[in-house]
């Protein structure tokens, strides 16, 4: 089975703190994804890589950058963190980006800006 | 408006009912996604679909292109069942557009 695995189930982090979130995929995959859940919004796409050293914005990527430097590793990192960040944030992998295969995801990290 | 939609937002009903959630899209698909997150957060894919039904248990998916709408059913519902449940549609490269979930309790 695909496992993605992020780096905290929780975290809680001061308003201007660089804060980084870390996601490990252990098959492969070339696809990585960070996405941030919040009521009533449903997932929203922050930023998304289709390989090493590669990355496109996604919906909403004010704010925050991306950093893949090895296959298995997609880091999201927020430059100054604000208030307005706090969420639930969620990674997801997935193998081929034109055959519409399934993304697994990880158990999320929900963090708190304070 | 959402590209996405699901309904009904929130349902709750009783062990052994049977369960429709609805989801209605407007963009372009290749795929609809039917995905089961658990209270703590993670998310597990239950369904990719492009056409027709899907079966895996007591859970049924079917698509229908023409109308853009795709529906979940779960029968004999169980405590267990308790979740989000959320409809993403993706339309190739691996851009999805997910609904906003509805919240399913099923009460023993």
């Amino acid at each position: 089975d695909v496992k993605v695995t992020q780096s905290s189930r929780y975290l809680v982090k001061r308003t201007g703190e660089k804060v980084f979130l870390e996601c490990v995929q252990d098959m492969d995959h070339e696809n990585m994804f960070w996405y941030r859940q919040d009521p009533g919004l449903g997932l929203r796409l922050i930023y998304f890589s289709y390989d090493v050293k590669m990355k496109e914005k996604g919906d909403i990527p004010e704010g925050y950058s991306v950093s893949r430097e090895k296959k298995e590793r997609f880091s999201l990192i927020l430059e100054s963190a604000s208030t307005n960040q706090t969420s639930m944030y969620l990674c997801a992998s997935s193998s081929d980006s034109h055959s519409n295969q399934p993304q697994h995801f990880g158990d999320g990290t929900r963090l708190s800006i304070l | 408006k959402n590209e996405v939609e699901q309904s009904p937002q929130n349902l709750t009903a009783q062990e052994g009912e049977f369960i429709t959630i609805n989801c209605s899209y407007s963009v372009g698909i290749s795929a609809l996604h039917w995905l089961q997150q658990h209270p703590g957060g993670g998310i597990v894919s239950l369904f990719m679909l492009s056409s027709g039904k899907k079966k895996h248990g007591r859970l049924i998916a079917t698509i229908n292109i023409q109308e853009k709408h795709s529906s979940l059913h779960i029968t004999a519902s169980h405590p267990r069942d308790s979740a989000v449940y959320i409809c993403a549609a993706s339309g190739g490269y691996q851009k999805v557009t997910f609904g906003t979930g509805t919240k399913l309790q099923v009460i023993p």
